[in-house]
């Protein structure tokens, strides 16, 4: 079946830090969502990007399809952006999640 | 609107128990489906139910049944909890099959078994 390798796997930021969370996937999709997981177990998506590229306030993310990954960009971080972010794409109808990247931001 | 609701919120149980995870959506939403996510990992599909009316397999669905009740309700039986089973189960809806489309996702169960 399809691989969805998410990276890096864990990252601490200090408050208002910019990164950059990558999402690989071994198949070409259809479909790529990008989920926060906030510290309280919260699952929220936060962007529908089979490509292109979306923003929403200090989010964005950008899927370059025809080369297999995606990108997730936090710019000026606060605390509240802690948590765990999942890629998934579709997978035979399903959605394939990766393993997430944890990101602490620190005060 | 309370989008998707789930209940209980945590439960333990003995091996060899039975129970059912209730899950309710108040959005309209034609598909639902039932994840289980283990320590460290994504999310892995146990069932979905496309429309009202249908119930197909994921990735891992023994151990699991599951009743599509109505258009707003979807819940999931463990028949016989194995340790195995122990897991955080989220519950999501969206509005067509399938995933060319938002998920929206419950609060989880947090479920132990002994």
């Amino acid at each position: 079946g399809i691989q969805v390798e998410q990276s890096p796997p864990d990252l601490i930021l200090q408050e208002g830090a910019n990164s950059t969370l990558r999402c690989n996937f071994s198949d070409s999709v259809n479909n790529l969502q990008w989920f926060h997981q906030n510290p309280w177990g919260q699952l929220i998506n936060l962007f529908y990007i089979p490509s292109g590229t979306k923003q929403n306030g200090r989010l964005s993310a950008t899927t370059v399809a025809t080369e297999r990954y995606s990108l997730l960009y936090i710019s000026s971080s606060q605390t509240t952006d802690s948590g765990v972010y999942f890629c998934a794409v579709e997978s035979f109808q399903k959605l394939v999640f990766g393993t997430g990247t944890r990101l602490l931001v620190s005060p | 609107n309370a989008g998707v609701t789930q209940t209980p919120k945590f439960q333990v149980l003995k091996t060899g128990q039975s129970m059912t995870l209730q899950c309710a959506q108040d959005m309209n939403h034609n598909s639902m489906y039932w994840y289980r996510q283990d320590p460290g990992m994504g999310l892995r599909l146990i069932y979905y139910s496309a429309s009202e009316g249908t119930t197909d397999k994921g990735e891992v669905p023994n151990g699991y049944n599951v009743s599509r009740l109505n258009k707003r309700e979807f819940s999931l039986r463990l028949e016989s909890a194995a340790p195995s089973q122990t897991s955080v189960y989220f519950c999501a809806s969206s509005g067509n099959f399938f995933v060319s489309d938002t998920q929206y996702f419950g609060p989880g169960t947090r479920l132990t078994v002994l």
